[in-house]
């Protein structure tokens, strides 16, 4: 069965102290891995998409990385903003093709 | 990206009613998808709305109670029939953009 974890599920962190969010998959047929940062009350806003393993993309504070198995959402120096939750997200299929999110890290940045 | 324009942003609505959801898209898209997040979790796929065809359901999920409309590029409805409080819940749009997929802001859905 096609899987995505997200760990840790909450994440605190003092304003400056950089961290990684991991994002780990069971799937067949990898089509695309995304990163989207949600707040609350909004709809999930897109971050980055990686496609193959070695993949690097950055933006800002974020940068994120693709394994066979796994995916790491980098954050450098966050600042008190950054606080949200980040999800996971992985496109699967051949023919068709459908997108299973993990449950999401909540991140936390204190100043 | 393409920008989605999602309404009602909130309801609370009566069970056994119905409530249609809306999204408009800034641009013609091919795929829509529609999804549910429970407060507190991550998003879980209802369906998948091609236009000119009848929508796909994930398992769990079926027409009767989500009827989808696409009628062309740039729009979509679902509609949450029939009610019940374990409706609550956010209901989201998405649709691929160049880069991404894009979503809605989300109808938060209460049912007393």
């Amino acid at each position: 069965e096609d899987q995505v974890t997200q760990s840790p599920e909450a994440l605190r962190l003092q304003e400056g102290e950089s961290s990684s969010l991991n994002c780990s998959y069971t799937v067949s047929g990898l089509r695309g891995l995304f990163w989207y940062r949600q707040d609350p009350g909004k709809g999930p806003e897109f971050l980055f998409t990686l496609y193959s393993a070695g993949e690097e993309k950055e933006k800002e504070r974020l940068k994120a990385t693709l394994t066979k198995k796994e995916s790491f959402l980098h954050i450098t120096a966050p600042k008190p903003e950054d606080s949200a939750t980040y999800l996971c997200a992985v496109q699967v299929g051949t023919g068709g093709f459908k997108t299973i999110f993990g449950a999401g890290t909540r991140l936390f940045v204190k100043a | 990206s393409a920008v989605i324009s999602q309404k009602p942003s909130r309801d609370i609505c009566q069970r056994g009613t119905s409530l249609t959801i809306q999204c408009q898209v800034d641009s013609q898209v091919t795929m829509m998808f529609w999804y549910r997040q429970q407060p507190g979790q991550s998003l879980t796929l209802i369906a998948t709305a091609n236009q000119g065809s009848e929508a796909t359901y994930e398992s769990g999920f079926v027409i009767d109670k989500f009827p989808i409309s696409r009628p062309n590029l740039t729009f979509s409805t679902l509609t949450v029939s029939n009610m019940s409080p374990e409706d609550s819940s956010i209901y989201l749009c998405s649709a691929q953009g160049d880069y991404g997929y894009t979503f809605g802001s989300g109808t938060r859905l209460t049912v007393v």
